[in-house]
């Protein structure tokens, strides 16, 4: 029953390191996104996926990037960390138009 | 531009007192409409959708909603709180076709809540 899972919860980067996180989500869904949450921001869209094979930009792209090589994984880089991009990470899934389900985010620190 | 706009960043209740947090939407046509908790170190958890029919839509944990059509508001409410229900939550819309935006749901500032003994 695990929904949308995360890895990895924690990590902490000095500026210029590269890391990949991933999401991974059993419910097949077709719809993945990635969120930033910084304080007083709510949430901003990354990155989405319509479909394996398939990313997209959302609001904040600048400095990540996305695959969805698979339908059930969702994975999202940095390939040069900067501070600005210390943040929580919510990967989420989506079937149609209907609600979203969230992993439990992962707290990136980039120093 | 589209936009969600939750006014009150902080609000504070004590608990067994009656809540309301407020979410104004702008949007091209009627959206479809959710409310979000988040509870400290966690994901968000689904409260409550609305899609269309009754406009007074029930959740889980005892919260409700109202979504007005002439006042573009979609208002969470509680009628007694209780300190578990300390968190932070977001209003979200989203469209009713997927069109360029693939669907996309827009999210709200967010709304803290803190509740007193």
């Amino acid at each position: 029953n695990a929904g949308v899972t995360q890895t990895p919860k924690f990590r902490v980067l000095k500026t210029g390191q590269s890391m990949t996180l991933l999401c991974a989500q059993d419910m097949n869904h077709e719809y993945m996104y990635w969120y930033r949450q910084d304080p007083g921001m709510g949430l901003r869209l990354i990155h989405y996926s319509v479909g394996e094979g398939t990313t997209a930009k959302g609001e904040v792209p600048d400095g990540y990037n996305v695959s969805r090589l698979k339908k059930q994984n969702f994975l999202l880089g940095l390939e040069s960390a900067a501070p600005s991009q210390t943040s929580v990470y919510f990967c989420a899934a989506r079937e149609g138009l209907g609600e979203l389900f969230f992993g439990e985010g992962s707290r990136l620190t980039v120093l | 531009a589209q936009s969600v706009t939750q006014p009150d960043i902080h609000i504070t209740v004590s608990e067994g007192a009656s809540l309301e947090l407020r979410c104004n939407y702008s949007y091209g046509a009627t959206p479809y409409l959710f409310w979000y908790v988040q509870s400290p170190g966690q994901g968000l958890q689904l409260l409550l959708k609305y899609f269309s029919g009754d406009t007074l839509v029930q959740g889980i944990k005892g919260f409700e909603a109202e979504f007005k059509r002439s006042q573009s508001s979609f208002n969470l409410r509680k009628p007694s709180v209780h300190w578990s229900d300390a968190a932070e939550y977001f209003c979200a819309v989203g469209p009713m076709n997927y069109g360029g935006s693939q669907g996309n749901l827009i999210f709200g500032k967010g709304t803290k809540l803190s509740v007193k003994p």
